[in-house]
């Protein structure tokens, strides 16, 4: 059971938007900022969104991060085949100290 | 461009160890935060621990499930980060992968998951 709460699957057909959602609590997204990451089959995982909404050099406009309060989202829009993977959620907790993450929310792009 | 690369993973027994590395290039391992993330088969991501760098002491932090079994050291002679595991159980077998962790490199800040190794695969098995 993930600290982080993912659903555990979206889809969306191309071209349309979808949002990914990641709560947590006051010990974790409550009180820290939010990673975003992106995993294609049998890959590394690739840091999307940092800082909540900050997108690393090469990352798409497409991609973009919100939080408020105790829950962050993820949401990508005009969809392309090539973003269906798996995407995670992750921050630091303090009643744990050390790093969470979400369980995983595996998009089809239908 | 920052490059991790694991390697000493393998098939071992309940209660063996293991010593995973991971080769850091264009950072100095000294300032650098290393985080060890693991994947068990067709599951989510799971953080394992990190060390942070000398300027910032040094120590190193872990998750509750490998708490008291696994030890992230590094050697800055060889510019790597090493994850020392025993007393392994099954529930470890997993993909590991080393990662840049949140730190100013002197000229840029590099963020939790920036740069990942390729993984390496640890297997706990009789």
């Amino acid at each position: 059971q993930s600290v982080l709460t993912q659903p555990p699957s979206a889809s969306e057909t191309p071209g349309q938007r979808v949002t990914i959602s990641c709560s947590g609590s006051s010990s974790n997204i409550g009180s820290y900022t939010v990673n975003w990451y992106q995993q294609l089959p049998g890959t590394a995982p690739k840091l999307l969104i940092y800082s909540d909404y900050r997108r690393p050099s090469g990352v798409p406009d497409r991609f973009s991060g919100s939080k408020s309060g105790t829950s962050a989202s993820l949401a990508i829009s005009g969809l392309q085949s090539e973003d269906e993977a798996d995407y995670y959620c992750a921050t630091w907790d303090d009643s744990l100290d050390g790093r969470v993450f979400g369980g995983g929310t595996k998009l089809t792009v239908l | 461009e920052v490059q991790l690369v694991e390697s000493g993973g393998g098939l071992v027994k309940p209660g063996g160890s293991l010593r995973l590395s991971c080769a850091v290039s264009s950072v100095t391992v000294s300032v650098a935060w290393v985080s060890w993330v693991r994947q068990a088969p067709g599951k989510g991501l799971e953080w394992v621990g990190r060390i942070k760098s000398k300027t910032d002491g040094g120590t190193a932090q872990y998750a509750a499930p490998v708490k008291g079994r696994f030890t992230i050291s590094r050697d800055d002679s060889e510019n790597t980060v090493h994850l020392q595991m025993n007393s392994l159980r099954s529930e470890d077998t997993a993909v590991y992968y080393c990662t840049t962790d949140d730190f100013w490199d002197g000229v840029r800040w590099l963020r939790f998951g920036d740069y990942w190794g390729q993984g390496t695969l640890v297997t706990v098995s009789s």
